[in-house]
């Protein structure tokens, strides 16, 4: 079975500063997505950025970078210019791309990371 | 409707009673996907629907859990003898095949007293 671990309970950064937010998994799989969602308190999961495995260069989204290390399952988050929007709980996810495997479609999260920006 | 729709937003509802949590996904999506998210944590899976079927139902934590999507749109998770440890939000999500990407609903609230 997949695990994702997040082991920054809580994360603070200035406005306009930049912060990264850590994520490490445990797959057997060679195939499979990552995903950053934000969970601002109006509780709707909102996806922030996915990267393909098969992928070696790393996703970008506006101020929204993710550094992908395959080899080291690791998968941060790195938010620049950080803005009071930004302040959320945030979630990073796995999926696997195995058709026939038994995890395949579902998402396993991590614990999350509570985000507070300050002005 | 634009975006997955989820009722009630919350319930509340006292030990032993059956309730019943509404998905209704965006229109055209063919997967749906239900999960638990427990105070201070990540969403845990519970079942997920490929059109009208349970595609897969591993996450079902025992017999009083019971999802349904008879349509293939509209779904409903059903719960019986509600327990205090059920109180979670429960989230839907739906998306166009269960390859792409899901998109979320607010999610129900549920407290059990």
């Amino acid at each position: 079975a997949q695990t994702v671990t997040q082991s920054q309970p809580e994360m603070s950064v200035q406005e306009a500063e930049t912060v990264t937010l850590s994520c490490t998994y445990d797959t057997s799989e060679s195939d499979y997505y990552l995903f950053w969602y934000k969970q601002p308190p109006s509780r709707q999961m909102i996806l922030v950025i996915r990267q393909e495995a098969y992928k070696q260069q790393n996703a970008t989204e506006n101020r929204f970078s993710v550094n992908f290390q395959k080899a080291a399952k690791s998968f941060s988050l790195k938010i620049s210019d950080s803005q009071l929007g930004d302040a959320a709980m945030y979630f990073c996810a796995y999926r696997s791309a195995d058709a026939g495997g038994t995890s395949y479609g579902k998402l396993t999260f991590g614990q999350g990371t509570i985000l507070t920006v300050h002005p | 409707g634009a975006g997955v729709s989820q009722t009630p937003s919350n319930k509340v509802t006292e030990k032993g009673k059956y309730v019943e949590l509404r998905c209704d996904p965006i229109s055209g999506h063919t997967a749906l996907y239900w999960y638990r998210q427990s105070l201070g944590q990540g969403p845990e899976f519970l079942i997920y629907f490929q059109g009208t079927g349970a595609a897969d139902d591993s996450g079902l934590p025992n017999d009083r859990f019971f999802a349904v999507r008879p349509e293939g749109s509209v779904s409903t998770l059903k719960i019986q003898r509600t327990e205090r440890g059920d109180s979670a939000v429960y989230l839907c999500a739906s998306s166009l095949r269960d390859d792409t990407e899901a998109f979320f609903g607010q999610g129900t609230r549920l407290t059990v007293v």
